[in-house]
């Protein structure tokens, strides 16, 4: 089955500062990969996310890369604020149709200090 | 946006006791619903599969008789932990996936407590 690495656990950033979340897959039949973003003891959020037929997708202040190549995604946030701190989940799945069985990575606890 | 609702937001039970918590599609017809456990300050596991009108597909090492999973409609699938024990206290997530387009989306979770 897939396998979802996540790098690194925890990552704490000056407001304004870029921040960087990696991910690695194992099934490369996995072509949806989504990002959430989860408060404490809330429902995940989906923030972004990119298919395999796309390389590199923004939104604002939020991009995401994927290489499927190499196999590894990544999130990229600039001009971080301190409402940004949350902890951040990749995932991938097969997707497609009615499948978006995701298999997520352990997550990114993302601290934003004003 | 859709909207997918889950109840109770949060149970406390007595071991050995049988806890429901039902999964809503409000606004869509779900042809399928996954469930996930999130321990604390974890990531979120998926438990088992639901099809509307089938038997749950369960992930390795989740006991099926203990984890109860019914999709009787395209709107709702319900999660039945029975006999609970202390260990099974957990934030319990369902999800559900649009009908035809596939687009998922989170209900708002359940926090199970059992004493």
């Amino acid at each position: 089955g897939e396998n979802v690495e996540q790098h690194p656990s925890t990552l704490s950033v000056q407001e304004g500062d870029s921040a960087v979340i990696k991910c690695t897959y194992s099934d490369s039949a996995s072509n949806y990969f989504p990002w959430y973003k989860q408060e404490l003891g809330k429902r995940p959020q989906l923030i972004i996310d990119i298919r395999s037929n796309v390389g590199e997708k923004k939104d604002q202040r939020i991009a995401v890369t994927l290489n499927k190549t190499a196999k590894h995604f990544s999130l990229h946030i600039t001009e971080t604020q301190p409402e940004d701190s949350a902890v951040y989940f990749c995932a991938a799945s097969p997707g497609g149709g009615s499948n978006y069985k995701l298999t997520f990575g352990k997550g990114t606890l993302l601290t934003v200090n004003p | 946006g859709a909207v997918v609702s889950q109840h109770p937001s949060w149970v406390i039970c007595k071991s050995g006791t049988s806890v429901k918590i039902e999964c809503r599609s409000l606004d869509f017809q779900a042809t399928t619903m996954f469930w996930y456990r999130q321990f604390p300050k974890q990531s979120l596991m998926l438990m088992a599969t639901s099809n509307e009108g089938s038997k749950a597909t369960y992930e390795q090492g989740v006991e099926k008789d203990k984890f109860l999973i019914n999709h009787a409609s395209l709107t709702l699938s319900t999660l039945t932990v029975t006999s609970a024990h202390p260990e099974d206290s957990s934030f319990y997530i369902c999800s559900a996936s649009r009908r035809n387009t596939g687009e998922l989306f989170f209900g708002e979770g359940s926090r199970l407590t059992v004493l």
